[in-house]
């Protein structure tokens, strides 16, 4: 089976840096994906690792280690309107992504 | 490019209702899926398409049906409506995907808005 773990909620203040850790144990591995969520809306993409290592993309960064089965995703000077959920998804090889539950993060003043 | 377009926006059915729910992507993108969302359990797959008059099983295919005459249209069609799958449905598409052999590069997931249903 598939299984995706992340952290259920998480809080951070404006301004801070804050991480995002998501561990998975899937039976393919084609990559992973970031995506975040706005409450009552559709998830819109962040950022995608294949290879071990760290991608950065604005405020935004992600890392990837294939043979810990980990990755993170690192978002740096927190907005009001980074308040949202992360959600971690693996591409197993059939072309599904298959998602982990979701991290709420809630950016406080 | 309108993307990824789902319809109705909200539902409501009684239970043993049938219903479809449409999907149309102008992106000309391969693949196509529906995903529901309930609290707690992030998103999962209902079934999938790999292109036009092919479709598979996701994790949780029971009581639902799909079809794929054309790249554009996804329609995902509840048989006989029941409480269980009152949830938010997401359609997703993606484009033709390089080996990861080859790229660093894969094509992710573009979401239509969702459609939130409500079965009584």
């Amino acid at each position: 089976g598939q299984n995706i773990d992340q952290p259920t909620e998480m809080t951070a203040t404006e301004g801070a840096i804050v991480q995002i850790n998501c561990t998975y144990q899937t039976s393919g591995f084609n990559g992973l994906f970031w995506y975040q969520q706005h409450a009552g809306e559709a998830p819109t993409f962040l950022s995608y690792n294949v290879l071990d290592g760290l991608e950065e993309k604005g405020r935004f960064s992600s890392f990837l280690s294939r043979s810990k089965g980990y990755s993170y995703l690192l978002l740096k000077e927190l907005q009001m309107k980074d308040s949202a959920s992360y959600l971690c998804a693996v591409d197993t090889g059939r072309r599904a992504l298959t998602f982990g539950s979701g991290t709420r993060l809630q950016v406080q003043p | 490019n309108a993307g990824v377009t789902q319809t109705p926006k909200f539902q409501v059915l009684k239970t043993g209702q049938s219903m479809t729910l449409q999907c149309a992507q102008d992106m000309n993108h391969e693949y196509m899926s529906w995903y529901r969302q309930d609290p707690g359990m992030g998103l999962r797959l209902i079934h999938y398409s790999v292109g036009a008059g092919i479709t598979d099983q996701g994790e949780v295919p029971n009581g639902y049906n799909v079809s794929r005459s054309t790249t554009e249209d996804f329609p995902l069609r509840l048989l006989s409506a029941a409480p269980s799958q009152t949830s938010v449905y997401f359609c997703a598409s993606r484009g033709a995907n390089p080996s990861a052999a080859q790229s660093s590069y894969n094509s992710p997931l573009h979401f239509g808005n969702g459609t939130r249903l409500t079965v009584t």
